[in-house]
This record gives C-alpha cells, sequence and structure tokens, in this order.
C-alpha cells in the first residue's frame, strides 16, 4: 500500500489564488513527521514547511501552511497568494520514527501558476 | 545561510564505470542522507549516517558504498554503473532531533 498518496497529478491556478495541494498518508505508528517540498525545473528540492505527529497546531510558514487532519490521516499545503514563481512539482513525503531516518515521498503534483 | 553542498553537479560515466559524489552538510548539521531520483519518479531512499555511522539503508544496491568522514562530509560511490542509475543524486542534511532535511542541489548522473 502507498504510505503517501498525492491524487492530483496537476493542479492549475491563477497568479494571487490560494490552491490547495492534497496528501493523506498511511501509518500504524503514534509519532511521524510530515513534510512538504518544491522541485523547480531546475531540480533542487526546497524545504517548505514540517508538521510533527504531535504538533496541535497547523504549521505555517509564509504564505505556506499545512491543514492537518490527524483523524483524516491528511496533511494537505495550502498555498495563498499564489505567484508564477510556485509553478513547480510539489512533493508531500512522511518519517515514520519506527522506521528510522529515512523520507518517504508521494508521487508528486505539479502546480501551474497562470497570470 | 549556508546550504548543503554536493560535487559534481553533472557527471557522465560509462556503462561499467566508477563514480563518486561528494556531499558536504550544513555546518553542525550531523546526519547526512542520500536518496536518488530517476527521471519522472520521486526520491528514494538509499542510506543515512549519524556521526560517521550508518544509521539507516533504504533500497541501496550492492554496488553503491557510502561513508561518512570525520568533517562530516559524506561520499557516495557507485561501482559497476548501469543505465539504470542515471538519475538525480541528492544529499541531505539535518540535526539529529530536528524534523527537517535540507537537500543540496543534487549529482545528475547520466550513464551512457
Amino acid at each position: 500500500a502507498q504510505k503517501i498518496t498525492q491524487t492530483q497529478p496537476g493542479m492549475f491556478v491563477q497568479e494571487k489564488e490560494a490552491v490547495t495541494l492534497d496528501c493523506t498518508y498511511d501509518t500504524s505508528d503514534q509519532s511521524y513527521g510530515l513534510f512538504w517540498y518544491k522541485q523547480p525545473s531546475s531540480g533542487e528540492m526546497i524545504f517548505l514547511i514540517y508538521q510533527g505527529s504531535y504538533d496541535e497546531q497547523n504549521a505555517t510558514e509564509g504564505r505556506y501552511s499545512l491543514n492537518f487532519q490527524k483523524a483524516r490521516k491528511s496533511a494537505n499545503l495550502v498555498i495563498s497568494a499564489s505567484q508564477l514563481g510556485d509553478s513547480a512539482m510539489y512533493f508531500c513525503a512522511m518519517r515514520e520514527a519506527q522506521a528510522g531516518t529515512a523520507l518517504i515521498f508521494g508521487k508528486g503534483t505539479t502546480l501551474s501558476v497562470s497570470s | 545561510a549556508a546550504g548543503v553542498i554536493q560535487s559534481p553537479r553533472h557527471l557522465i560515466k560509462e556503462k561499467r564505470e566508477t563514480a563518486t559524489l561528494k556531499c558536504y552538510p550544513i555546518p553542525r548539521h550531523d546526519t547526512v542522507y542520500w536518496y536518488q531520483q530517476g527521471p519522472g519518479q520521486d526520491p528514494q531512499f538509499l542510506i543515512s549516517f549519524y556521526e560517521k555511522m550508518q544509521s539507516d539503508k533504504g533500497s541501496i544496491p550492492d554496488r553503491f558504498s557510502a561513508q561518512q568522514f570525520s568533517d562530516y562530509h559524506s561520499e557516495l560511490n557507485m561501482s559497476s554503473l548501469e543505465l539504470g542509475d542515471s538519475a538525480l543524486y541528492f544529499c541531505a542534511s539535518s540535526l539529529v532531533g530536528e524534523g527537517e532535511q535540507y537537500f543540496g542541489p543534487g549529482t545528475r548522473l547520466t550513464v551512457t
């Protein structure tokens, strides 16, 4: 079974609009972390935001926020006020405490922002 | 702020050759990770080191080996290269106990 599921292969949004990228996860571990990374066409992996399983507040970093719904096992990324530079591949990832240090990635969502 | 440094950025090798990729973690980070990302794929975890000791092992082929040195830099050694080894290889670093893994720019390996 997939540990991380990103059901949207591609998303399209206009500048200044908000967009939500979906991520669901599967784990029986009580302690885990959820991550979002951005990969532009140039290839680098840029860390965006992190949410720990015991964090009660949703994580926020500037225009990025993570909508963490533990009971539903979802960790959606919300980007407010989209910019052209947000066009990229976005990966959701998880690290399970019992599984060690490895990040497990989803298949990614390609976001295209138009003017 | 200093980031993870990887060298070389691009590498072209022929089948059956060897390659060595280098990674310099963010200063004071004690944990290094290696990931492989094939074309159009998500990154796959290969191996990680904490304080110069291997901490976790993922889907790393037996033809590959890695180590972390006393200055915390790490090297991924790849032998008997195959066409399927063509990929983007990322190194990431973190502080133990902290969640975030920061990735380097990657080394793009092409095997011909």
